[in-house]
């Protein structure tokens, strides 16, 4: 089976404008998290979804983040206008409807605003 | 509220040695525990769970862990390090029934197995 897969791996864009990172999960997962690591934070989590629906967007730095699950095989995060302390790597990953299973992690996105 | 101690941020180990990566956590309830592995340019990949049971789990790539539920740990080990287990070692805790799938992780170890 295929894992997760993000587009693009690498994206490098000017402050202010707007960026959009793809995911699609794995075939069957009922759960979907999008994660930000940087060296001074680590691995923070964003936001995930249930079903498409999202449950916890706590993490969600700014009103300039949002997220969408328009359906089970597809995610986007989105960033509107992009800032420099944006850059960071971000990772999707996906999970089944089940306590005990892990998180499947995709390559992640290398963001970097210039 | 759940979290996740990974005292040492770097651990360095000869090759062919046994190696030890530690892992502290604190949760109410019993926790779900997980260890990853983060290659360079790569996403965490999944190592190995404790879930319920023998308190020694074995995981992918000869790994193992221990759960110790008096001390509240969870340590990673191998006994015979190589150069390509040098990567990024990441544990973390799940809280059954807490009505979340959200993981909390610890912030890292990084793992330099020298030839």
């Amino acid at each position: 089976d295929a894992g997760v897969i993000q587009s693009p791996r690498h994206e490098v864009t000017e402050m202010g404008q707007e960026v959009t990172l793809r995911c699609k999960p794995i075939s069957g997962h009922d759960y979907l998290f999008w994660y930000r690591q940087t060296m001074m934070r680590g691995l923070e989590l964003l936001i995930y979804f249930n079903n498409n629906v999202p449950i916890d967007d706590s993490g969600m730095p700014e009103d300039r983040f949002s997220a969408k699950m328009p359906n089970a095989s597809f995610s986007t995060l989105k960033i509107q206008p992009s800032e420099p302390r944006d850059s960071a790597v971000y990772f999707c990953a996906s999970s089944r409807n089940r306590a005990n299973q892990p998180q499947h992690f995709g390559d992640g996105t290398r963001l970097s605003i210039l | 509220a759940q979290s996740v101690a990974q005292p040492e941020d770097q651990v360095n180990v000869a090759e062919g040695n046994p190696l030890t990566v530690k892992c502290t956590y604190s949760v109410s309830g019993n926790p779900y525990l997980f260890w990853y592995v983060q290659y360079p340019n790569r996403g965490l990949q999944f190592l190995l769970k404790y879930i319920t049971g023998d308190n020694l789990v074995k995981g992918s790539y000869g790994f193992e862990a221990e759960f110790n539920k008096s001390q509240t740990s969870f340590h990673l080990k191998k006994p015979s390090a190589l150069v390509s287990d040098s990567a990024l070692y990441f544990c973390a805790v799940r809280v059954p029934g807490a009505g979340s799938y959200q993981l909390t992780f610890g912030k890292g170890t990084k793992l330099s197995v020298i030839p």
